[in-house]
């Protein structure tokens, strides 16, 4: 199985602050990335998948890139609303498997 | 809009099989990797696996000899079943849909269902 892992595991910000989230494999995925936003008690919501590509609905504040293997997040001017728990997950090779998360709270 | 719903018994005895059934409303069933997803409170998410078109089924490799997703296309609904849990199966239990077109992203999920395996 391809292992994902996340950096930090936990941060705290402001509201306006900029928030980047780092995703690295243990094998190379190309542009096959994926990210989540999760609240406590409810679904994953689906961020960014393929690397870049913007859900549904998602603000544009939210990015995602890639440098060789590792892949950000990146979050500007950050609201309310953006205070979760993120999880990555690769979908290059079945099982298709996720990062641990990285929970973003209040400063 | 599609929406999912996950029902079935919150508890199961060990030694005995989990079912869990996805009720999709607002949408077709149709040409869709549906997709079951699981997480221990508090932990990571796990992918269980997907079925394809009532016919392409593919598994955790972890969880491959215990799992079974059918789609009942007459329903809308597609199922899981995991036999032989223990309490390591005690997890929220997701039912998905992936973006359009990919097998993989997934942009519409059910609420979640818990499921606590214990005697």
């Amino acid at each position: 199985d391809i292992q994902m892992t996340q950096s930090p595991s936990s941060l705290s910000a402001s509201i306006g602050d900029r928030v980047t989230i780092t995703c690295r494999a243990s094998q190379n995925i190309i542009t096959y990335l994926n990210w989540y936003q999760q609240k406590p008690g409810k679904a994953p919501r689906l961020l960014i998948y393929t690397t870049s590509r913007l859900a549904s609905d998602v603000p544009s504040r939210v990015s995602g890139t890639r440098s060789g293997t590792e892949f950000t997040l990146t979050i500007t001017n950050l609201q309310p609303e953006d205070f979760a728990t993120y999880y990555c997950q690769q979908s290059y090779n079945s099982p298709f498997t996720f990062g641990p998360g990285t929970q973003v709270d209040i400063k | 809009q599609v929406q999912l719903q996950e029902s079935g018994p919150g508890l199961v005895k060990p030694s005995e099989t989990l079912s869990l059934i996805c009720t999709i409303s607002g949408g077709s069933i149709s040409t869709y990797w549906w997709t079951w997803i699981r997480q221990v409170p508090g932990k990571g998410l796990e992918w269980i696996g997907y079925n394809y078109n009532s016919g392409t089924t593919k598994y955790n490799p972890s969880l491959q000899s215990r799992v079974t997703i059918s789609v009942d296309n007459s329903k809308n609904q597609f199922s899981l079943s995991l036999s032989s849990v223990t309490a390591a199966d005690t997890a929220v239990y997701y039912c998905a849909r992936p973006v359009a077109g990919t097998n993989d992203a997934f942009d519409i999920w059910g609420q979640g269902t818990m499921v606590t395996v214990s005697s």
